[in-house]
């Protein structure tokens, strides 16, 4: 069941906030997140396994809420290094594959 | 350590022919995973292998298959290619379990005329 992210696409200036989300309509394990830049391969920013964690690096950072099914990720005072496609990939419990939902677009303007 | 690789880069084919495409996992690595991506879908799960073994399989026909050799590196094959199975074939490779970090390669961008 491939995860639904949300937006679709999101066009900030420099120094502003965004939040994606990804919601799973089943029982979720773990969640990752990753991000893809034009033209290269999707590159790993973090997992979450356990539910309500909360994991962060640099000004990205991510939660998972596990009743809820979904998790969210956070990108502070955006850069625009930042620019990129993000991906979450969600795996299910006693399932080892990861299932990718279809992207965030994600635009930073000077 | 070196990254994923994947041969070739880029492939054009015509309808009807079979192409295979290559991956090398990272050292160590035993778990390969398949990805095809094309525009507004997304990263579609093809299959993954681990020990030899296709552990997992996502919702394509059977002219995708795939293998995995004793030394982790995978094979992906797709035979009697359809206009749309152009896309960006992605690999990915982790450590024992799919919940891992996957770490990609390049990619093959298959264009089917």
């Amino acid at each position: 069941q491939q995860p639904v992210q949300s937006p679709q696409a999101v066009i900030l200036r420099e120094g502003e906030d965004a939040v994606i989300n990804c919601s799973s309509s089943k029982a979720l394990y773990s969640v990752h997140w990753y991000r893809q830049k034009h033209g290269e391969a999707p590159v790993f920013l973090m997992i979450l396994l356990k539910g309500g964690e909360q994991k962060g690096h640099d000004k990205i950072s991510a939660s998972f809420n596990e009743k809820k099914q979904q998790s969210s990720l956070y990108l502070t005072a955006s850069q625009l290094s930042y620019s990129g496609t993000y991906f979450c990939g969600t795996e299910q419990r006693g399932d080892d594959k990861i299932i990718f939902g279809k992207g965030t677009r994600l635009h930073i303007l000077p | 350590k070196a990254g994923v690789t994947q041969t070739p880069r880029y492939l054009i084919k015509t309808r009807g022919q079979q192409v295979t495409l290559s991956c090398s996992p990272i050292s160590g690595h035993r778990s390969v995973s398949w990805y095809q991506q094309t525009p507004g879908q997304g990263l579609q799960f093809l299959f993954e292998y681990f020990s030899e073994t296709q552990r997992n399989k996502g919702n394509f026909p059977g002219r995708f298959s795939g293998r995995q050799f004793s030394n982790s590196r995978s094979e992906m094959n797709v035979s009697t290619l359809e206009l749309g199975d152009s896309a960006l074939y992605l690999c990915a490779s982790s450590a024992p379990f799919g919940s891992d970090t996957q770490y990609f390669g390049p990619g093959t961008r298959l264009t089917v005329l």
